[in-house]
Parts: structure tokens; sequence; C-alpha cells
């Protein structure tokens, strides 16, 4: 019962436009998403979180959307840069539980 | 500025041996957290621990045991190793006092059961 889904296994951009990376969840009690990034050979890294009570997050070139009713969220990256290639990973937590689900992951490809 | 260390990062084992891979974290973090990465299924919980000697099970835990005895300290051991336990292991730590639980993770160890 996968709760967090990732339903594009990869995409390519080009570099300079904007990727749009999207995660879907079925657990309507989810209170905060993460993205996390990670390179070959190294382990995932914190890249952005959003609560359930915003509706969007802004960090840099980095932007989380969250639509609650659609249980639907996205990571926006403009411009979009080589070193964002990377494989993008969602997840969902909920508060006073220490454990995240996580979703099955996007291999994002900027294309120079 | 590694704050989470895995050892050993890569090995190789035949079917039917233990195996223990150790994670090491210097944060003095309460939580720690063993995944495992595969194709098509992400990131998957197999045990973690609130606590020394405080552990609990994840989502694949079948197959895995876990143990820690110091804060700093969670070990993974394959108590007989299997084709399907081939995978790429990921230790993470939390300190469990932000809003959001933000995991750090280890490089990760690549494990191989012929």
């Amino acid at each position: 019962d996968q709760q967090v889904k990732q339903n594009s296994p990869s995409l390519s951009v080009q570099e300079g436009r904007i990727s749009i990376l999207n995660c879907d969840y079925t657990n309507s009690m989810f209170d905060y998403f993460l993205w996390y990034k990670k390179y070959p050979a190294e382990g995932p890294t914190f890249l952005i979180s959003i609560s359930s009570i915003k509706d969007k997050n802004e960090d840099g070139r980095f932007t989380v959307f969250l639509n609650k009713s659609a249980k639907h969220l996205s990571l926006h990256i403009v411009p979009s840069q080589p070193g964002d290639s990377a494989v993008y990973f969602c997840a969902a937590g909920k508060l006073g539980n220490e454990k995240l689900t996580f979703g099955t992951g996007t291999r994002l490809t900027i294309i120079p | 500025d590694a704050g989470i260390t895995q050892s050993p990062r890569h090995k190789v084992t035949e079917t039917g041996t233990p195996v223990t891979l150790r994670c090491h974290q210097t944060e003095n973090h309460r939580y720690m957290y063993w995944y495992r990465q595969d194709p098509g299924h992400g990131l998957r919980l197999i045990h973690y621990s609130y606590g020394v000697k405080d552990t609990d099970k994840g989502e694949v835990s079948d197959g895995y045991s876990v143990s820690r005895s110091k804060t700093e300290d969670f070990l993974l051991t394959l108590e007989s190793a299997t084709s399907s336990q081939t995978s790429v292991y990921f230790c993470a730590m939390g300190a469990g006092t932000q809003l959001y639980n933000e995991q750090f993770f280890g490089p990760g160890t690549r494990l191989t059961v012929l």
C-alpha cells in the first residue's frame, strides 16, 4: 500500500527551463511534506519542506506547492541547472510520529 | 563535516552468511533509522530506534534485526543473508525536536548477496 507515490520515474528538462516534479499521497492525516535530493553514491539530502496548513513554500530556485484537496504536491525548480540532475524523493510525516513515508523517487536529468 | 557515517561502504557476501552493517553518528541525535533503497520502491524503512535499547520495526523488517547499545551506534544485522536482500542500505538520524522530522542520511552501504 504505497501511501506516497511519484508516478514519473524520470524527467528530462533543458537547462534554464522549469522542472516540475510531482508527488501524490493517499493519507489525509499527513501533517507535513519534505523533498530530498539524492546524487549517485551519496545519501539523500533535505531540500525543502511544507506544512499541511500552507499551500506554498519557497527557497531560492525551489518552490513546493501543496494541493490538499487533490492530495498532491509538486516541486518547481526554476531555472533548472545541470547540478540539479539527481533523484528526488518526496516524503510525508505526521506530527508526533518520528517516521517518514517516502515516495519511489523521480530521476531528473537537466540537458545542457 | 559528516555527522553520520556507515561501514562498510560496499560488501559482497554469500547466501546464508550473517552480515552486520554499522551506522555511527556524532550529533547525539535520539532517533536513528535503517532504510533500503531498491528500484521502483524508493526508500523503505526497515527498523528504527528512538533511544538506547529502544527499537521498533518498519515496513520491511523481516530477515533483519537491529541493536542500539549506545546513542551513537545503530547496527543492522542480516541473520542469514538472501539474494532478495541485495540492496543499498541507508542509515539516517533525526533530532526529533523540530516541527518537521528532518532526517539526515549517511552515505549508504551497497550490499550484494550472491
